[in-house]
């Protein structure tokens, strides 16, 4: 089956530094992947995406980068502030039975916390 | 635009009890979805719909039921509430299930608790 899994559930890095978060991806089927922020008692923020045909993009201060060769996606942001403590989660685009609806497939998420 | 709604934020039931988690959008999306989120864990599909009385069942279906009668609402109907049924529920709606643009929205949520 199509799973999405995350390397590290938390991860703490110093205000103004940049952070990584990784993720893993089982289904080779997934050709659109997004990551999300969901910061406590919010539903998931959408961050960036990127299609199976790239291997990085890049929006404000956001990068995500796309290595199919071992099904892996990194999010990258740049000088990290207070605001982006959250809880960041990959999700592959999975396609459902019906008119091309899609389900995304999420990871279990990393707990960005940022130290002053 | 209010994007996507829901009501209520919070609830608690007791065990066999029912009720319906209400979910609107304003943005004439005809795509729909339910999730639920278990502590510390991702969303899991419920339910989804492609538009006004089309709906399938997703990964997590058992226990639920939903409806589509219009383009704005999608409500999940809990028949016999149980303890595994103690959740965060999100719905989320996009707008043509393309494949490089169907980007879902998400509501604030709808935490519940059942005893």
């Amino acid at each position: 089956g199509e799973s999405v899994g995350l390397h590290l559930p938390t991860l703490s890095v110093q205000e103004g530094d940049n952070s990584i978060i990784n993720c893993a991806y089982s289904n080779s089927a997934s050709d659109y992947f997004i990551w999300y922020k969901q910061e406590s008692g919010k539903g998931p923020q959408f961050i960036i995406d990127i299609r199976s045909n790239m291997d990085k993009r890049q929006g404000q201060r956001v990068t995500v980068l796309l290595n199919k060769t071992v099904k892996h996606l990194s999010l990258q942001i740049a000088a990290t502030q207070p605001g982006d403590s959250a809880v960041y989660f990959c999700a592959g685009h999975i396609v459902l039975k019906i008119q091309g609806a899609q389900k995304l497939v999420f990871g279990q998420g990393t707990r960005l916390t940022i130290n002053p | 635009n209010a994007g996507v709604t829901q009501t209520p934020k919070f609830r608690i039931l007791k065990i066999g009890q029912s009720m319906t988690l209400q979910c609107a959008q304003d943005m004439n999306h005809n795509y729909m979805y339910w999730y639920r989120q278990d502590p510390g864990m991702g969303l899991k599909l419920i339910y989804y719909s492609v538009g006004a009385g089309i709906t399938d069942k997703g990964e997590v279906p058992n226990g639920y039921n939903v409806s589509r009668s219009t383009t704005e609402d999608f409500p999940l109907r809990l028949e016999l509430a149980a303890p595994s049924q103690t959740s965060v529920y999100f719905c989320a709606s996009s707008y043509s299930g393309g494949r490089y643009t169907d980007t879902q929205y998400f509501g604030p949520g709808t935490r519940l608790t059942v005893l």
